[in-house]
């Protein structure tokens, strides 16, 4: 089945200093979405890529889209302690299954 | 707040007992998930409702686990006779296309 593997799977950082994780499927997706949980809380959208090589930024934070729409990115520049939290990507298979395949996450702790 | 509720937020039960759990969509979202996430993994697909319909169950979903959607509106996930195994915090989601929003989840501790 749909595989999607997210690395590095723990990340601590120092404020200010900039962060990544990256997100691999098995299969081709339709699109990818990025989620963010906070310690104790739910996961909350943060944004849907769809096209190939696709590039979008919020604030601080850019995500990719690969050009094989198998791949995606989320960066952070200059890292604060609200980033803290694990971030997850979600592909959605090319078929339109209309499911998300979860990545297991990278969990961000900030040292201020 | 994302609009979508679930109840009980805790439950604690005892091995081989039933247990069902309630999910509130928010009222005009036509689609709804129910996810499990143990400790440190993503949130895992359980199945997922358009509608009153049920159109995707997880293979690893055995059948213990039955879930509902009457009038396509509010969800029930029962799982009967819990096992230790099944002690993970249970999440639904509800999305009008493609972006999903979740509940705060139910912990179901199996003793």
């Amino acid at each position: 089945g749909q595989q999607v593997m997210q690395i590095p799977q723990y990340q601590h950082v120092q404020e200010g200093e900039d962060f990544t994780t990256y997100c691999n499927s098995s299969t081709t997706l339709s699109n990818i979405q990025w989620y963010k949980q906070r310690p104790g809380g739910h996961p909350v959208f943060l944004i849907q890529l769809v096209k190939s090589g696709e590039v979008k930024k919020q604030k601080r934070l850019t995500f990719q889209f690969g050009e094989a729409k198998k791949n995606s990115s989320l960066h952070i520049t200059a890292t604060q302690t609200t980033d803290v939290g694990t971030y997850f990507c979600a592909g959605e298979r090319a078929e339109g299954a209309q499911k998300l395949v979860f990545g297991q996450g990278t969990r961000l702790t900030i040292n201020p | 707040d994302t609009g979508v509720s679930q109840d009980p937020r805790h439950k604690i039960t005892k091995r081989g007992q039933n247990v069902t759990f309630r999910c509130d969509p928010i009222s005009e979202h036509n689609r709804l998930y129910w996810y499990r996430q143990t400790l440190g993994q993503g949130p895992e697909f359980l199945t997922y409702f358009q509608n009153e319909a049920q159109l995707e169950k997880s293979r690893l979903l055995s059948d213990r686990f039955s879930a509902e959607r009457p009038k396509g509106s509010f969800s029930t996930l029962e799982i009967q006779r819990t096992e230790q195994g099944d002690s993970a915090m249970y999440l639904c989601a509800s999305s009008p296309q493609r972006r999903q929003y979740f509940g705060p989840g139910t912990r179901l501790t199996v003793l």
